[in-house]
């Protein structure tokens, strides 16, 4: 199976900082990576897919890059709707596996 | 309009045997391309996949849960059922089913979860 590796675990931040999320596979998925993020009792949401397309209707704000083992997910600067738990997905192969997820609080 | 919903019993006990089931509308099971998937969370705990059903009915599996994941689809009613045998107490979760429509694309839509608490 690929493991998907997010870093940091948790992250304390300010609105308006710019915040960026790392997430690493144990092999070469190509570009086919999710971000979603979720909040407390909520399912979660789609933000990125293809490892940097926009999902419709999600801010600009948020962006994806890498490709290979290597992916992160920025905000450009946070705002208090983005505080949640982000976590990263592969679809490459099955079984598809998510990371750990990175809570984003607030500083 | 896509919508998923999860249904199933929210308390079962151990050993026994967890019938799950995702009604969507908004989207045809039988569209190329189209799948919907099984996730579960912990309380407190990251996400899981657990199994996904494609239109053509092509099946896969968690390695740690093959064994015990059965994924079906009814195309007629819009369904797609997971049953999980042999409960235990660490089963205990929300289950989501969600959606991927096509080659290149995620999960874009999600049911509201269901909790199922597994008593010893």
């Amino acid at each position: 199976d690929i493991q998907m590796t997010q870093s940091p675990s948790t992250l304390s931040a300010s609105v308006g900082d710019r915040v960026t999320i790392t997430c690493r596979a144990s092999q070469s998925i190509s570009s086919w990576l999710a971000w979603y993020q979720q909040k407390p009792g909520k399912a979660p949401k789609l933000l990125i897919y293809k490892a940097s397309s926009l999902e419709s209707g999600v801010p600009s704000r948020f962006s994806g890059s890498g490709s290979g083992t290597e992916f992160t997910l920025t905000i450009s600067s946070l705002q208090p709707d983005d505080y949640a738990t982000f976590y990263c997905q592969q679809y490459n192969s099955y079984p598809w596996t998510f990371g750990q997820g990175t809570k984003v609080e607030i500083k | 309009q896509v919508t998923l919903r999860e249904s199933g019993p929210a308390l079962v006990k151990s050993t026994q045997t967890l019938t799950l089931t995702c009604t969507f509308s908004g989207f045809s099971l039988s569209t190329s391309g189209m799948c919907v998937t099984w996730v579960r969370q912990p309380p407190g705990k990251a996400l899981e996949w657990l199994a996904l059903i494609e239109w053509d009915d092509d099946k896969y599996y968690s390695t740690s849960l093959k064994t015990r994941l059965t994924i079906s689809k009814d195309t007629s009613k819009n369904q797609v059922v997971l049953t999980m045998t042999n409960l235990d107490p660490v089963d205990t979760a929300t289950y989501y089913c969600a959606r991927k429509e096509g080659y290149g694309y995620a999960l874009d839509y999600w049911g509201q979860g269901t909790l199922v608490t597994v008593s010893s």
